[in-house]
């Protein structure tokens, strides 16, 4: 069963710190790396996503590092805030004619002042 | 656009009863994704349309559980009879092609 792979479960950060959440895959044929981001009573948005043929993707305070011989990628939030507290979800999706995401199972992020 | 509508937000019944959950897409979007959300499994694809006809049925949990897309702007999840462990949030989302999945806001079921 195809399947992905997410640490930590939940994460404590002081404001101004770093947020990095770690996740792991084994089939080779996921070619997009999604990350999502859902506050309470909400429904997952798309925070930043990557396909393999990079090995970093930053938009603002946001980043994915992926090494694709290790089969991870994770999510980098810098100067993490108290509106950043939220859970995160990476997911991964294979190729062409793919709709199917297969998601981790998710790590709350909580940033304290 | 609103986004994606689900309704109701908070369904709580009775183990046995028929529960129907209803989604409204993003005008415009050719696909539409039914998924449940729960603190063991996570969020789990159970169904995906495509221009309204059903193309991957193979996450849905039992034959209790169906779904239909009769227009391009409605979908049904439907679970009869309900039992207390499909207690959990169901998340519609819908998409343009392979494009970004837009959530709505889910539905909490509590079956009792």
């Amino acid at each position: 069963q195809q399947q992905v792979k997410q640490s930590p479960q939940s994460l404590i950060v002081q404001k101004g710190g770093i947020s990095i959440i770690n996740c792991a895959y084994e089939n080779t044929a996921f070619d997009y790396f999604p990350w999502y981001q859902q506050f309470p009573g909400k429904g997952p948005a798309l925070l930043i996503a990557i396909r393999p043929d990079v090995s970093e993707k930053k938009e603002g305070r946001f980043t994915i590092s992926f090494n694709k011989s290790a089969k991870q990628f994770s999510l980098h939030i810098m100067d993490s805030q108290p509106g950043d507290s939220a859970t995160y979800f990476c997911a991964a999706r294979t190729g062409a004619g793919s709709y199917q995401l297969t998601f981790g199972k998710g790590t709350k992020l909580s940033v304290i002042p | 656009d609103a986004g994606v509508i689900q309704s109701p937000r908070h369904e709580v019944t009775e183990m046995g009863q028929e529960v129907t959950l209803r989604c409204k897409p993003i005008s415009g979007h050719d696909y539409l994704f039914w998924y449940r959300q729960t603190m063991m499994r996570g969020l789990e694809l159970l169904i995906y349309f495509n221009n309204n006809v059903p193309i991957d049925d193979s996450g849905m949990p039992e034959d209790r559980f169906s779904a239909k897309m009769p227009n391009a702007s409605f979908s049904t999840l439907k679970i009869q009879p309900s039992e207390p462990r499909d207690s959990a949030v169901y998340f519609c989302a819908s998409s343009l092609g392979q494009n970004i999945q837009y959530f709505g806001a889910g539905t909490r079921l509590s079956v009792l």
